[in-house]
């Protein structure tokens, strides 16, 4: 099974911009990989914002993107807020097995 | 509205067994594949298990495998999993997960339920 690695925490300024990305032990993320982001903020559930790499949900915020970015998944948040500081968890899936990421804990300071 | 409502969790034993629900409403359930997905206590999310809208095909991370069977009643829009062996490292809130599909072809996670808290301990 694959491991799934992210940043473990990110620092982002208001307003400014920040890239998490996801990366596998097999290889190059792709597609195929079907990528997912989830949010999680402190004491709630998470909630799912990006699937299939690049797809958002109806309440995903547009400073919200995903996409592939130098072999590995990439989440970009443009335009911090302060309600952004959370717990970011990927998904991967391969083989028919889904491996989440241990987790970026980003800081919005 | 879309509500995913877990319940049946609590403190068991080591060795123990316990049955997880998670009662769905505001969508048609028997049309949507359905997962558990676990967190412990300060730690990550963990794929658990899936199933398919109509409880055919299931799926078992390697860590639960012959312990925990989900299942589903599709007259009751109700998803479970049942419990045995517990072990220590089991103890996590458990969260009950909506599918966009019908099937675990490939994964397409949406709404989260909040989660049963399970802690396994003597």
């Amino acid at each position: 099974q694959a491991v799934v690695t992210q940043e473990p925490s990110l620092t982002v300024s208001p307003g400014g911009t920040v890239t998490l990305t996801c990366g596998s032990s097999t290889g190059a993320v792709t597609s195929g990989h079907y990528p997912y982001w989830f949010q999680q903020k402190p004491g709630q559930a998470p909630r799912t914002l990006i699937y299939d790499t690049s797809n958002k949900h109806s309440w995903t915020p547009a400073r919200f993107s995903g996409s592939l970015l130098g072999g590995k998944a990439a989440l970009t948040l443009s335009g911090a807020q302060p309600e952004d500081e959370a717990d970011y968890y990927c998904l991967l899936s391969s083989s028919g097995d889904r491996v989440f990421g241990g987790g970026t804990k980003l800081t919005v300071l | 509205e879309v509500q995913l409502v877990e319940s049946g969790g609590g403190l068991v034993q080591p060795g123990g067994s316990l049955r997880l629900s998670c009662s769905a409403s505001g969508f048609t359930f028997s049309s949507f594949a359905m997962h558990w997905v676990r967190q412990a206590p300060g730690k990550g999310l963990e794929y658990v298990s899936a199933i398919t809208s109509n409880g055919v095909s299931t799926y078992y991370a390697d860590s639960v495998k012959g312990r925990f069977t989900i299942s589903r009643d599709n007259s009751k829009n109700t998803l479970y999993l049942q419990m045995s062996s517990l072990r220590a490292e089991d103890t996590a809130v458990y969260y009950c997960v909506k599918d966009r599909k019908s099937t675990l072809a490939r994964p397409g996670f949406d709404f989260w339920g909040q989660g049963t808290l399970v802690t396994v301990s003597s």
